[in-house]
């Protein structure tokens, strides 16, 4: 079964707004990651944030963890119509080289 | 730069055909994993390979072999192709931090279809 669950499944907004992702886990973690997909294409990795971490940021991108609710958010500010693609995160457990990925979230920005 | 590359891109099968998806990735990685994506699941790990000369099952093996040829190279191969194995294949590639994953560098692709 899948370690990470994203919510909500879809998301539309429009240009400029904020976007927000949401990631719940079962298990303990060591850091958990969020990755971007555009139609057709492979995965690029976004951000990573550790399990002693609460708070990340990287240009428009802010990403939360709060380990005793077992849930990460992912914050889109200023949203634009190239971000329009899904979203996953991953969690690492730390048992090896395994990262378990989320079903995503599809999110369009409407111009 | 070219990262982590597959081949092919495309492929059909009819079932009970073998063919074998090739991966290769120029960043030193020690780590190599192979996903299949299918709509509304995600991504879930087939195999992954730690460091050179190991390989490990993940979450969904059955179907498949692996094998890493050496650091760069890492091939998955479906013996007797089913057509529940209609998906998109993705390769990826990490630097080992110890006992932690970290940042999963991954080719475009391999989608195939099994008729």
């Amino acid at each position: 079964s899948q370690q990470g669950e994203e919510d909500p499944q879809a998301l539309s907004i429009q240009e400029g707004e904020n976007a927000t992702m949401n990631c719940s886990y079962k298990t303990s973690i060591n850091n958990l990651q969020w990755y971007r997909q555009n139609s057709g294409r492979g995965l690029v990795h976004l951000i990573l944030i550790r399990s002693n971490e609460r708070e990340k940021h990287s240009g428009r991108l802010r990403v939360t963890l709060d380990t005793s609710k077992k849930s990460s958010s992912l914050l889109i500010t200023a949203s634009r119509a190239a971000d329009t693609a899904s979203y996953f995160c991953a969690t690492d457990r730390g048992m090896g080289s395994r990262l378990t990925f989320g079903e995503g979230t599809q999110l369009t920005v409407n111009p | 730069n070219a990262g982590v590359t597959q081949t092919p891109k495309f492929q059909v099968l009819k079932t009970g055909q073998s063919m074998t998806l090739q991966c290769a990735q120029d960043m030193n990685h020690n780590s190599m994993y192979w996903y299949r994506q299918d709509p509304g699941m995600g991504l879930r790990l087939i195999y992954y390979s730690a460091s050179e000369g190991t390989t490990d099952k993940g979450e969904v093996p059955n179907g498949y072999n692996v094998s890493r040829l050496n650091k760069r190279e890492f091939s998955l191969r479906l013996e007797s192709a089913a057509p529940s194995q209609t998906s998109v294949y993705f390769c990826a590639s990490s630097a080992r931090q110890g006992m932690y994953t970290g940042e999963l560098f991954f080719g475009e692709g391999s989608r195939l279809t099994v008729l």
